[in-house]
């Protein structure tokens, strides 16, 4: 299995930041990566697939980019409904990352 | 409009089995390209991979935890059902069937496999 890691593993932003979330591999996995949003008593909700396609119904301040081994997810502008945490995944293999938290400043 | 749904007990002993049910609509696992999937999360943790079926009755177990598990799926009832044995206070969490597909989500002649959506998920708790 691919082994992922995040950082930071707790980010406090404020309403309108600019956040920038990264996801690196321990080897290369060209594109085949999917960024998934999860608020506190929820299931995880997919935002991105081949590390930069938005799903449909997202907003278009998120974004994702990257390739081979390093990933990033930026949200332009940060809203009240982001706070929540955020896992990245490898879509060959099952395994997500240990997740980002985004809390509120 | 796809739907899952997890069901089983939210308690179990230590050493006991836990089987868990996934009843799903909206999609076949007669299709191509269709697999159903369970996932887990402690409580204040990360998400961890379970095993996943898929329409042609592969199955894909975690590495570390493939001793425990089976999954199965009956077609014909539109339900997969994962049992885990000998269970410890460490395997409580919330546990989370989600359906894994390709289509829809082919772009430049490749195709990823995504989750896509997910059931609301059910805490089982590990206690004496």
């Amino acid at each position: 299995d691919i082994q992922l890691t995040q950082s930071p593993s707790f980010l406090s932003a404020s309403v309108g930041d600019r956040v920038t979330i990264t996801c690196r591999a321990r080897q290369g996995i060209s594109n085949y990566l999917a960024w998934y949003q999860q608020k506190p008593g929820k299931a995880p909700n997919l935002l991105i697939y081949a590390a930069s396609i938005l799903q449909s119904g997202v907003p278009s301040r998120f974004s994702g980019g990257g390739s081979g081994t390093e990933f990033t997810l930026t949200i332009s502008s940060l809203q009240p409904e982001d706070f929540a945490t955020y896992y990245c995944q490898h879509l060959n293999s099952f395994p997500f990352g240990p997740g980002t938290k985004v809390d509120i400043k | 409009q796809v739907t899952l749904r997890e069901s089983g007990p939210v308690v179990v002993k230590p050493t006991q089995t836990l089987t868990l049910t996934c009843t799903f609509s909206g999609f076949s696992l007669r299709t191509s390209e269709m697999c159903v999937s369970w996932v887990r999360q402690p409580p204040g943790k990360a998400l961890e991979w379970l095993a996943l079926i898929d329409w042609g009755d592969d199955k894909f177990y975690n590495t570390s935890l493939k001793t425990r598990l089976t999954i199965s799926k009956d077609t014909s009832k539109n339900q997969v059902v994962l049992t885990m044995t000998n269970m410890a206070p460490v395997d409580t969490g919330t546990y989370y069937c989600a359906r894994r597909t390709s289509r829809g989500y082919c772009t430049g002649g490749i195709c990823y496999e995504v989750f896509d959506y997910w059931g609301q998920g059910i805490l089982v708790t590990v206690s004496s």
